[in-house]
């Protein structure tokens, strides 16, 4: 199947300062990519979906502000958390879709810990 | 809106038994349905998927699940549970904007 690289892997960082994770397609071009939160012991939760050169659709109570998401080119995506508070520590996943357009293809996850 | 709901929080075999793991989806469309699993402290992988082809599909590690219409279900079997297979599993249903959105989850725990 097709790849999708997320780093960084595990982040640490202050509270009030803000982290940026990277997804990368690798080899296809990922016109539609999702951003996914996961709590402990819990499922992943949709956050937003961003589509190529436009900007990113949020669900429902997810403050756009503070979770800035970027989708540049057809290979990466990121998202930026600001303002970082120890209660966004959670495990962020992100997708792309493929062209085929029925399968979404799923980064490793990066484990934000906010101290 | 498309959504899936997982029956079972928590399923409890014996190595070597049967796996059986419910879903239950609703959606207004055709639906494409998956099953993923997660072990602790990894991403996911990808067990099975449908997608309006075979109603019985067949995945990776012995899985497969049947898509029933009439049911609305997708639930997901094995014939023998081995140890490794120990992990927490999601039944997904993508939609017409290809979003996916994931069930509460399923935790499968096999004992020796």
């Amino acid at each position: 199947g097709a790849v999708v690289s997320q780093h960084p892997s595990r982040v640490i960082c202050k509270s009030g300062t803000s982290v940026k994770i990277e997804c990368r397609s690798l080899d296809f071009q990922a016109t539609t990519m999702f951003w996914y939160r996961q709590f402990p012991k819990q499922s992943l939760m949709l956050m937003a979906t961003s589509n190529e050169g436009s900007k990113a659709t949020y669900e429902q109570g997810v403050e756009k502000d503070k979770f800035l998401i970027n989708h540049a080119s057809l290979t990466l995506s990121t998202l930026t958390v600001t303002s970082a508070h120890p209660e966004d520590s959670s495990f962020y996943i992100c997708s792309g879709l493929g062209g085929s357009g029925t399968e979404a293809f799923f980064g490793q996850g990066t484990r934000l810990t906010v101290v | 809106a498309q959504s899936v709901t997982q029956l079972d929080s928590h399923v409890s075999v014996s190595e070597g038994t049967p796996v059986l793991l419910r879903c239950n989806y609703s959606s207004s469309y055709s639906p494409s349905l998956f099953w993923y699993v997660q072990h602790p402290n990894k991403g996911l992988q990808l067990l099975l998927k449908y997608t309006s082809a075979a109603t019985l599909v067949k995945g990776i590690n012995g899985f497969e699940a049947e898509f029933k219409k009439s049911e609305t279900s997708f639930h997901l079997t094995k014939p023998s549970a081995h140890m490794s297979d120990a992990a927490e599993y999601f039944c997904v249903v993508s939609g017409v904007g290809n979003d996916m959105r994931f069930g509460a989850g399923t935790r499968l725990t096999v004992k020796p």
